[in-house]
């Protein structure tokens, strides 16, 4: 059973940078897709964009093209996501999640990180 | 981007009741739909993938259906542990998730 945990919440200031781990128990980060995705206080989810642990290639979302790095060390199973320029739109709880396609039938996030808080605040 | 949009964005139900809850996509997106169930202060949990095959372990009241532009998520006899917020999401490209439908307790 894979089992994600993420790094602890975070308050950072306007203009900040942010970086969220996903580390990633009883299976290799290679195995699967890792998507990020946030969902704002009382608000439905967003897609963020995906990372291939084995090619390094990632896929954003064209709202956080230029704004979002995603990353990944193999060699401890972790996943990183960086967010730069915050604002107070970006308070939001972040998710890392697996998938094993990035597209079609197999495209669904099966597992899930607990969720890490981003509070946005000066 | 392709548009997921579910209705209602809430119903209240009472425990044994059947509950349907559908989501429209912008264009046709085949079967490539997938539905999850979260509760307050957790992830969303995984129910079922291309528009009808349930997950493992997941309880068999569930049962999704569809295509093309429009799927349904059934509940055929709500539990106490189904009052949750649910989401529809497409998968036939970049992924975009409906805005939820929450059920609650009538």
């Amino acid at each position: 059973q894979v089992l994600l945990v993420q790094s602890g919440a975070e308050v950072k200031k306007p203009a900040a940078s942010v970086k969220v781990s996903c580390k990633a128990s009883e299976a290799t980060l290679t195995d699967y897709y890792i998507h990020w995705v946030r969902q704002a206080p009382g608000q439905g989810l967003e897609w963020m964009g995906w990372i291939n642990p084995n090619t390094d290639d990632t896929n954003y979302a064209q709202k956080f093209q230029g704004r979002v790095t995603m990353s990944r060390d193999t060699s401890i199973s972790t996943a990183y996501m960086e967010l730069s320029r915050l604002t107070s739109d970006d308070t939001a709880v972040y998710f890392c999640a697996l998938s094993g396609a990035v597209a079609g039938f197999f495209q669904y996030f099966h597992h899930w990180g607990q969720g890490t808080l981003v509070i946005v605040s000066s | 981007d392709i548009q997921m949009t579910q209705s209602p964005s809430s119903l209240s139900a009472s425990v044994g009741d059947r509950v349907t809850i559908t989501c429209r996509a912008s264009q046709s997106i085949r079967t490539y739909l997938n539905w999850y169930q979260q509760k307050p202060g957790k992830a969303p949990k995984f129910l079922i993938y291309a528009a009808s095959i349930l997950q493992s372990g997941v309880p068999s009241r569930f049962s999704g259906s569809g295509s093309g532009t429009d799927f349904t998520l059934t509940i055929s006899s709500l539990q106490p542990e189904d009052f949750a917020t649910y989401y529809c999401q497409q998968s036939y490209n970049s992924p975009t998730f409906g805005q939820g439908t929450k059920v609650e307790i009538k």
